[in-house]
């Protein structure tokens, strides 16, 4: 079964400045795709950015990029010019490709940030 | 707005209570997910609809069903609730199984 890690609990950043948020998985499988999800206070889950693991490539979506390393199995998520509103709890998610249709995903644990005025 | 709408948004009941949750897709979206997420297990899989049939099975309890219906909406049936079955239940949706999932605001059920 895949797991997914996240081993910040809580990160802290001043508003403008750049923060890294760290995930690492566990699969034996060779095709799969990989999510950050923001959960705001609201309790909305707000897909940020997604990633296919047979793209070398990183994605990015505007100030979210994404630092994929698919020998380490590791997947952080990095927000340049951080703002008030990004303050949220941010998951990793892992999915498997679907070929059978089965394509839940399973989430890390969480991070929550902070934006710091 | 994701086009995903749960019904009710809370829910208050009693211990050894049953209750219904509703899921209404993105229009033209086939699969249903739901999930929990509790405090002290986080976010977790419980169960896959596609077209009406069941597609994966996750953490799902005995006391718990679920199913889809013709018209795609799902419900999510949970009996003789427990203190620790409260929780935030989450309902997301995608076209197919390989596309993306989109979540629905969620239902907050507290039991007492």
């Amino acid at each position: 079964a895949q797991t997914v890690t996240q081993s910040q609990p809580e990160m802290s950043v001043q508003e403008a400045e750049t923060v890294t948020l760290s995930c690492t998985y566990d699969t034996s499988e060779s095709d799969y795709y990989l999510f950050w999800y923001k959960q705001p206070p609201s309790r909305q889950m707000i897909l940020v950015i997604r990633q296919e693991a047979y793209k070398q490539q990183n994605a990015t979506e505007n100030r979210f990029s994404v630092n994929f390393q698919k020998a380490a199995k590791s997947f952080s998520l990095k927000i340049s010019d951080s703002q008030l509103g990004d303050a949220a709890m941010y998951f990793c998610a892992y999915r498997s490709w679907g070929n059978s249709g089965n394509t839940p995903l399973v989430f890390g644990k969480g991070t929550r940030l902070s934006v710091i005025a | 707005d994701s086009g995903v709408t749960q019904t009710p948004k809370h829910l208050i009941t009693a211990t050894g209570q049953r209750v219904t949750l509703r899921c209404s897709p993105r229009s033209g979206d086939l699969s249903v997910y739901w999930y929990q997420q509790s405090l002290d297990q986080g976010l977790q899989f419980l169960i896959q609809y596609y077209n009406g049939e069941e597609r994966a099975k996750g953490n799902i309890l005995e006391r718990f069903s679920a199913q889809q219906f013709p018209d795609l909406h799902s419900e999510l049936n949970l009996s003789s609730l427990e203190l620790g079955d409260s929780a935030l239940y989450f309902c997301a949706s995608s076209v197919s199984p390989g596309n993306e999932q989109y979540f629905g605001p969620g239902t907050r059920l507290t039991v007492t």
